[in-house]
């Protein structure tokens, strides 16, 4: 059973060309946070998310990304114009329970820029 | 620079034995203690966190906190080919800042 779901599962996309990432998170939570993983690469923290708002975000978060709560079930990373160097997996993490420190990853979007 | 450092391997076990996964973190104040298994191609999926010092088991999997030593391990005991994977070390600096540092994974293969 999912923990969290991620649309759509491949993206590809020109440059420049703004994508958006969606997410499910399990009902009712209100941490949420996005990461990365460019190929061959590590995990990296994009951004968290708490009770609508953006609690931190690390400094590959820049004026080009932005995270929304478009409504009470699903989160948005948008990336507005995209560059070669945005190809990567984004995953979005949700803990299961208010207050638990365990992060739960969705599947991932495997963005293309060409 | 917060950093965690794991062995990228590849580490190769026999079917059966003992694997051995290290990891360091250079933050001193990091609380909370993580390790992921990933599949090529799939999401990080959390295997064990372990957030005292001393020994935490689960099965199969044994966590081992050293914080004086700033060194977190993962022991997989009697291991499955399916265990084949890249293993992430995972750290959190504290709760109210859960945002989680990665290691750059182990590449583990069990030989059958």
């Amino acid at each position: 059973e999912p923990e969290v779901t991620q649309t759509p599962s491949h993206q590809v996309t020109q440059m420049g060309q703004e994508v958006i990432l969606r997410c499910v998170p399990i009902s009712n939570h209100l941490y949420f946070y996005w990461y990365r993983q460019i190929l061959g690469q590590k995990v990296e923290f994009l951004v968290s998310f708490y009770n609508n708002e953006i609690s931190e975000k690390s400094e590959i978060f820049d004026d080009q990304f932005s995270v929304e709560r478009p409504d009470g079930s699903n989160f948005t990373l948008k990336i507005r114009s995209t560059k070669l160097e945005d190809s990567a997996m984004y995953f979005c993490a949700s803990p299961r329970s208010k207050g638990a420190q365990t992060q739960y990853f969705g599947p991932g979007t495997r963005l293309l820029v060409l | 620079q917060k950093e965690v450092e794991q062995n990228s391997g590849p580490l190769s076990v026999p079917e059966g034995a003992i694997a051995s996964l290290n990891c360091t973190y250079s933050d001193r104040g990091s609380q909370s203690f993580f390790w992921y298994r990933q599949y090529s191609g799939k999401s990080p999926e959390l295997i064990m966190f372990i957030y005292s010092n001393g020994d935490k088991e689960d099965g199969r999997f044994t966590a081992q906190l050293n914080k004086a030593s700033q060194y977190v391990s993962l022991l997989i005991r009697d291991s499955q080919p399916s265990d084949s994977a890249t293993y992430l070390c995972a750290v959190m600096l504290h709760f109210g800042n859960e945002k989680l540092t990665f290691g750059t994974g182990t590449r583990l293969t069990i030989i059958p």
